[in-house]
């Protein structure tokens, strides 16, 4: 069985960083692409990014590119996600995602608050 | 950015009625859309992708349709388990892509 699970989340005052972790277990990791998605209070989902099975192919969506940066270690099966100046409307659950077309595979997600 | 609107935000349904939930692209995306459905505390869950390719944990009560702008979501014979948050997603230009902003289907 597929599992995702987050973790890292927490407050973190503006301007602050912090680092998700997703641990993958139940497929081969080092084979397939993977996600991060969030979804702020009151807000639709939001694509974030995208790294490929061999890191060596990385999208951003434009709200976070130069802020966070997303990296994976195939030997541990574990997903990242580096978030840096983080801002209010930074505040949401966090999901990392496999195959969010055909199978979506989706963890429980991490709640990150960003506040004074 | 391919902008997703979804109607109505709300939409109100009897158990055992249909429901029809609606999502329009700001340009066309082909066929590049799914649906997921999302309940309170939990991870979106994937209907439908392709438009009306329908995910093996979903029954045939569940139905998409659509093309280029226009899609919708048909759900018959409302079940209780039905009553959830549904969104739309496209990724014409996958990996990058969008979603709707979510209809919420509460029973009437």
């Amino acid at each position: 069985e597929v599992q995702l699970v987050e973790s890292g989340g927490g407050l973190v005052q503006p301007g602050g960083s912090l680092t998700l972790s997703c641990a993958a277990s139940g497929f081969t990791f080092s084979t397939y692409s993977m996600n991060w998605v969030r979804q702020a209070p009151g807000k639709r989902l939001e694509w974030l990014s995208f790294i490929g099975s061999s890191s060596t192919t990385i999208y951003y969506a434009d709200s976070v590119k130069g802020r966070f940066t997303i990296s994976r270690d195939n030997a541990k099966n574990s997903l990242f996600l580096q978030m840096n100046n983080l801002r209010a409307e930074d505040t949401a659950v966090y999901y990392c995602a496999r195959d969010l077309i055909t199978g979506g595979h989706w963890g429980q997600g991490t709640l990150v608050t960003v506040s004074s | 950015e391919i902008v997703m609107t979804q109607s109505p935000a709300t939409l109100s349904v009897s158990p055992g009625e249909s429901a029809t939930l609606s999502c329009r692209a700001s340009q066309s995306i082909g066929r590049n859309l799914a649906w997921y459905q999302q309940k309170p505390g939990q991870a979106p869950r994937l209907i439908m992708y392709g438009a009306s390719t329908r995910a093996p944990d979903f029954p045939p009560r569940f139905s998409g349709s659509g093309s280029g702008t226009e899609f919708t979501l048909t759900i018959s014979s409302l079940q209780s388990e039905d009553f959830a948050v549904y969104h739309c997603l496209q990724y014409k230009n996958w990996p990058m892509c969008t979603f709707g902003q979510g209809t919420k289907l509460e029973i009437k």
